[in-house]
């Protein structure tokens, strides 16, 4: 079954532990996004990846780092969250950059204290 | 800056009851149109992408249409299922393949 794939689904954690969220698709997709979603300000772009060892900021990046050393994984790493990082998290890919059709895990909700 | 602002936030319908929920947008060259649905405690699910004004799509009972400002998303005799929250997003052109999210229809259709 073509999917995307992250793990954990839910993790409580506490200021300044680092954590990693992993993201794995399937679907041999070149495009790989990361994207956070807060009541009332909608999916925001967090970091993307064009393609392996491509990597560029989106529009919140800050408190973020991502990797994408194979083609499939594309994860998110946290160094030192902080309380304003709680928020529920989505990884995506799609075939290719451009206008299609991105496919969305099922999320991670993350609680920093 | 792109934007993206959807009405009315939450829509609630009896069954058989069409309706349409609306997305306005600004975006400086725009790629390309989409809509998503969200299931609770799940991640959006992609319905359609619309490329330019005049474009229409249709899948069982919703139907998208596109013009130069807007797009609309038509319900037609909604069933229950059909309750969730609705998404819509936009892509510009040389902006990373960023999408630009509106922050959704929440729609519930009762009995």
């Amino acid at each position: 079954e073509a999917q995307v794939t992250q793990n954990p689904r839910y993790l409580i954690t506490v200021t300044g532990k680092k954590l990693t969220v992993t993201c794995s698709q399937n679907m041999n997709h070149e495009y790989m996004s990361w994207y956070r979603q807060d009541p009332g300000l909608g999916l925001r772009q967090i970091y993307y990846s064009m393609n392996v060892e491509v990597t560029d900021k989106g529009d919140v990046p800050e408190g973020y780092k991502v990797s994408r050393k194979e083609k499939r994984n594309f994860p998110l790493i946290l160094e030192s969250p902080s309380p304003n990082q709680t928020s529920l998290y989505f990884c995506a890919s799609s075939l290719y950059s451009g206008p299609y059709e991105q496919y969305f895990g099922p999320g991670t909700r993350l609680t920093v204290t | 800056e792109d934007q993206v602002t959807q009405s009315p936030e939450a829509l609630r319908l009896q069954e058989g009851e069409s309706s349409s929920l609306n997305c306005s947008y600004t975006v400086s060259g725009l790629r390309g149109l989409f809509w998503y649905r969200q299931d609770p405690g799940k991640g959006p699910e992609f319905l359609f992408t619309l490329y330019s004004a005049g474009e229409e799509k249709e899948k069982e009972r919703l139907k998208a249409t596109l013009t130069k400002k807007e797009s609309f998303l038509h319900i037609t005799a909604p069933k229950p299922e059909d309750s969730a929250t609705y998404l819509c997003a936009v892509q510009a052109a040389g902006g990373g393949n960023k999408l630009t999210f509106g922050t959704g229809t929440q729609l519930k259709v009762e009995l």
